[in-house]
């Protein structure tokens, strides 16, 4: 398996532009997480989803965060609009149910917002 | 509020020296503890993952350990390669169904040196 695709690795824009980024999670996993991490506060929990059909967002910052899961194998996190303090490295994450099953992460996208 | 605390948040080893990491938690209703290590620009990779009633698990060179009636766990790095240096994540998670929660500890940054 490829394991959790996250795209694009990196983005640099301007504030106040619209930001996408995409998740792929691993085939038949049914839990898909979006995490954003910043020196300052770690690894924090934005939403996640179970069977696409999101749980908890109560991570998400304000109006401005996003997220959907139109199907079991593809998820967006939107900032609209962006600012320079969404600067972060954003990870996605899934998971089978299950005990003792393990969380995999992808590698990150990498924003930095001007 | 559930809480991870690690430390030290920051160590320096020489090459081929043991290390120990900590971690403290007061996470309830207790799960299980994961600890991940996470390079230099990537995302987390599962190291170990312990449920309640396990004690010790080792992965390689990487043993932790768990003490739930203390709320404590460790992570033991023996004769430690260059290839080591990373952050060390340690993280709970709080039980209750399909709810997956897990608090994240701000981790451990370890540099071996030659």
């Amino acid at each position: 398996d490829a394991g959790v695709i996250q795209s694009p690795r990196h983005e640099v824009t301007e504030m106040g532009q619209e930001v996408t980024l995409r998740c792929k999670p691993i085939s038949g996993h049914d839990y898909l997480f979006w995490y954003r991490q910043t020196m300052m506060r770690g690894l924090e929990l934005l939403i996640y989803f179970n069977n696409n059909v999101p749980i908890d967002d109560s991570g998400m910052p304000e109006d401005r965060f996003s997220a959907k899961m139109p199907n079991a194998s593809f998820s967006t996190l939107k900032i609209q609009p962006s600012e320079p303090r969404d600067s972060a490295v954003y990870f996605c994450a899934s998971i089978k149910q299950g005990v003792g099953n393990t969380i995999y992460f992808g590698e990150g996208s990498w924003l930095t917002v001007v | 509020k559930n809480q991870v605390e690690q430390s030290p948040q920051s160590l320096i080893i020489l090459e081929g020296k043991n290390c120990t990491l900590q971690c403290n938690y007061t996470v309830s209703p207790f799960s299980n503890l994961r600890w991940y290590k996470q390079d230099t620009g990537r995302g987390p990779v599962s190291l170990t993952i312990m449920t309640f009633s396990e004690n010790t698990k080792s992965n390689g060179r990487y043993t932790a350990t768990l003490d739930a009636d203390t709320k404590q766990s460790s992570l033991h790095i023996t004769a430690s390669q260059l290839s080591d240096s990373a952050s060390y994540i340690c993280v709970v998670r709080s039980s209750g169904g399909s709810n997956y929660k897990l608090t994240f500890g701000k981790g451990t940054l370890l540099t071996v040196n030659p």
